[in-house]
């Protein structure tokens, strides 16, 4: 069975700092996404990463995908409070069979 | 383009009662999938549909649970005689399919089972 692990579950930062949010998945895949939701909302997508290797950047974070060591990290930089909400990660081993959601992380920039 | 429509939004039911949860995939989207989400969890996968065929039902509980996704009209998930237990935000996901591995998801229902 394909588990999905995020780390830190929760993240409280001061506007400005850096961070990064780790992703660990048990199984092999290549194809991996970011989502951040906000209360009582749905899903926004962020990125979608297809390759081993790939790297994509939105604004203040950017995400990176290591199919080898079967890792993903979303790293935030200069946060701002805006960047407020719970980011999850999923991972789809299928053919756009279906997606297996880490336990998110839920971030909190102070000010 | 309206993207994944979900409704009702919010839904009250009372032990015993039918929830109906409805789902309209983005135009040019041949594939649902439902997941549902307890507070303070992620989401779980529950069924994968596509048109007048389910694909992969691997998440859905054995009982009460059902989805359809016929040839005309909206994605249905059932929840027949509904528990307390079933009180959570059901999410709708649709994509391409294969080769366009993208998920957009709706807005959500939120179950309330009083």
């Amino acid at each position: 069975e394909l588990k999905v692990e995020q780390n830190p579950l929760f993240l409280s930062m001061q506007e400005g700092k850096n961070y990064t949010i780790y992703c660990n998945y048990s199984t092999t895949s290549d194809r991996l996404y970011w989502y951040r939701q906000d209360p009582g909302k749905s899903l926004e997508s962020l990125f979608v990463l297809l390759s081993n290797g790939a790297v994509k950047q939105e604004g203040r974070l950017m995400a990176s995908l290591d199919t080898k060591a079967r890792l993903s990290t979303l790293h935030i930089t200069a946060a701002v409070h805006d960047l407020s909400a719970t980011y999850f990660c999923a991972v789809d081993v299928g053919t756009a069979s279906k997606l297996t959601f880490g336990t998110g992380t839920r971030l909190q920039v102070t000010l | 383009n309206a993207g994944v429509m979900q409704n009702p939004r919010h839904l009250v039911r009372r032990r015993g009662q039918e929830a109906r949860l409805r789902c309209s995939p983005m135009k040019g989207h041949s594939h649902v999938y439902w997941y549902r989400q307890l507070p303070e969890e992620g989401l779980k996968f529950m069924v994968y549909l596509q048109k007048e065929n389910i694909i992969d039902e691997s998440g859905m509980p054995k009982e009460r649970f059902s989805a359809e996704f016929p040839k005309e009209g909206p994605s249905i998930l059932r929840i027949q005689q509904v528990v307390r237990g079933d009180s959570a935000a059901y999410f709708c996901a649709s994509s391409p399919g294969a080769r366009h591995p993208i998920y957009t998801f709706g807005s959500g229902t939120r179950l309330t089972v009083v």
